[in-house]
Order: C-alpha cells, then structure tokens, then sequence
C-alpha cells in the first residue's frame, strides 16, 4: 500500500538560511498534518491542512509557513533558521471523515542547521 | 484532548506479553483511547485504538476500564522490534473536527530484551 512520502530525508542548511520540505499523502486522504520532533522530545504538532485550508494551528514559529496545494502535497517552508529548528519533521495524512481519523505518518525529513 | 499518564519506560522479556498502561482520568464520552508507537527515529505508527469496548487487531488488544479512566495496550508475544516508545493518546475521533492533531506526551519506552 502506498505510504506517505516526505522529501528530502536529509537536509543540511546555515543558520539564516531558508529550507522547503515537501510532503506527498497517501492518495485519497485530504487532511495534512506537520509535526516537529527535537532531539530526545516527543513529536509536536506543527500546523494542518483539511481541503487546502489550515485547520488548525499549532506551535508553529512565524518564520514557518505551510500550505497544501490542489494535488493534496503540502510544504512546509522554513526562513531565517536558527541551531533550534534542527529536528526530525514528520507530516501525516489521513482522511478527515473517515470513521476513526488514524494518521499515518511519513518516514520523516532530519533538518541539521549548522 | 484529556491528559494521559504512563509509566516512563518498561521491560518486556522477548517472547512474552508486554502489557503497557495507561491512566486517562479526565476522558470524555466522546473521546477515543488511542495508541501510537515510535521506533527509534522513524515516524510514529498507528497501532488500535478503542471506546469501550475491548479492542483487538493484528498488532495488538487494548483493554479499556469499565469506567473508561485506564487501559492497558497488550503486545501478545512482544519480539525485539517491538522496541519502541509507545503513546496513549485520547482524543475526539472522526467526523468534521478542528482538533484533530495528535498531542504525544510521556509515553512509555519500552524495552524488549532477548
């Protein structure tokens, strides 16, 4: 079965730099969710995306911004990176009416900011 | 989303049972317990997920109180690859809601050793 799919799996930028990850659902789900794992802490819910729409917000930075585009991916789009904003960034999708919800989450992009 | 409690980690003996628990005190009538579990830097996974009723699949059985304010995820023959910080989310489920996003917080690492 088609999984989730996140690109790149690795990413090494310099602090102030930008980055772009990318996110591919699983085909048919039209809900996209971001979460953002640092080192040794548990995964943190970024932002969503329900039909091309944010849906809900989390604690997401301001230099941080998302959006899922008419095919259903979703990039997340990072500015002025800082040492902090070095993690593991998984997206998940899922389809929002389906009965029970459940997310499947990609194998997630490693940003190192240097 | 109501707070959960688990023991922060656990050993499991290869071959037997891993029962992992879980204190949801606070739940709602119309939130659901759910278990998610991360191996080591990979995205989390779905594994059950209940009302009331006790639950079983593939993957595992989920034991939920007949007052709904513990439950006990039950691996029945846990192997090393069951290595994993497991979660014990309880949340709204299905249906058009904002809210969707998952909350992970002190799950439980679990040990399987051979």
């Amino acid at each position: 079965a088609a999984g989730v799919i996140q690109s790149p799996r690795h990413l090494i930028k310099e602090k102030r730099e930008t980055a772009t990850l990318k996110c591919y659902p699983i085909p048919r789900h039209d809900t996209v969710y971001w979460y953002q794992q640092g080192p040794g802490q548990d995964p943190q819910f970024l932002i969503s995306f329900y039909e091309k729409m944010q849906s809900d917000k989390g604690s997401i930075p301001d230099r941080f911004s998302a959006q899922q585009f008419s095919d259903y991916h979703s990039e997340l789009n990072m500015s002025s990176l800082e040492l902090g904003d070095s993690a593991l960034y998984f997206c998940a999708s899922s389809l929002r009416l389906a009965a029970y919800n459940e997310q499947f989450f990609g194998p997630g992009t490693r940003l190192t900011v240097l | 989303d109501a707070k959960t409690t688990q023991p922060t980690s656990m050993d499991c003996a290869e071959g037997r049972a891993a029962n992992l628990p879980c204190n949801h005190s606070t739940i709602s009538g119309n939130e659901y317990v759910y278990w998610y579990r991360q191996i080591h830097s990979q995205g989390p996974q779905y594994i059950i997920h209940g009302l009331k009723n006790n639950e079983t699949n593939e993957m595992a059985s989920l034991i939920i109180t007949e007052d709904r304010k513990s439950s006990t995820l039950i691996l029945p023959h846990a192997t090393l690859r069951d290595t994993a910080v497991y979660y014990c989310i309880v949340r709204v489920a299905g249906g058009n809601n904002a809210g969707n996003m998952l909350t992970f917080g002190g799950g439980t690492r679990l040990m399987v050793k051979p």
